[in-house]
């Protein structure tokens, strides 16, 4: 079975900008969540999706959205760059059964740096 | 909201030694602390979970404790191998959803041969 998909690998965005992310789960994972990965924050939830809706959001500003399509895969933007948003971006899927914890699987995120 | 605490940021240890990693959390709500293991250019990777009605769980050389009363669980690697250098994270769920997840600071595991 293929891992969680992220794509690109490394993006560069000047400030201002903005910018796109996509992700593709497991099959047959519903579930989507964004994490942010800083050296200084560490991991960060950003937010979650399940059935093109989205069920959670972490403390982070409005600039940070996201989506989620019939398919269950997702994509997250960042609009207006700053020198801050430079980070490691993480999606991970997850099955969300009845069972609410089941696992987080991430991708290999997607390398942001902001100039 | 929640918060984790995790210690030692940094850990050497010989091959074949154990290696212990602790963590803290502050949300008495959390009920699933998972640990995760990250290579240089991967994404976090499930290595052992534990769920607050278990206070033990054991996968081959690794295991996960648990104390609920004092809010803290610890990772154990017996027998350690240079292919277990890595980044490791403790992580708490807040609210009992595991896909929203708080994490420690992490530690960077270094097992010398």
């Amino acid at each position: 079975k293929a891992g969680v998909t992220q794509t690109p690998r490394y993006l560069i965005k000047t400030r201002g900008q903005q910018v796109t992310l996509s992700c593709s789960p497991i099959s047959g994972h519903r579930s989507v969540s964004w994490y942010q990965q800083t050296p200084g924050q560490g991991l960060q939830f950003l937010f979650e999706y399940f059935s093109e809706t989205q069920r959670n959001k972490g403390n982070f500003p409005g600039r940070f959205s996201g989506r989620q399509f019939s398919n269950s895969r997702s994509e997250m933007n960042v609009s207006t760059l700053e020198l801050g948003d430079s980070a490691l971006y993480l999606c991970a899927s997850s099955p969300r059964t009845e069972r609410s914890n089941s696992p987080l699987h991430f991708g290999n995120g997607t390398r942001l740096t902001v100039t | 909201g929640e918060n984790v605490e995790q210690h030692p940021s940094t850990l050497s240890v010989q091959e074949g030694d154990s290696a212990v990693i602790k963590c803290t959390y502050s949300d008495s709500a959390s009920n699933y602390f998972p640990w995760y293991k990250q290579e240089l250019g991967k994404g976090p990777q499930l290595i052992i979970d534990i769920r607050s009605n278990v206070g033990e769980k054991k996968d081959q050389r690794i295991a996960v404790t648990l104390n609920k009363t004092a809010k803290h669980f610890s990772l154990h690697i017996t027998e350690t191998q240079p292919e277990d250098s890595a980044v490791y994270f403790c992580a708490a769920s807040l609210g009992g959803s595991a896909r929203q997840l708080t994490f420690g600071s992490g530690t960077q595991l270094t097992v010398l041969p």
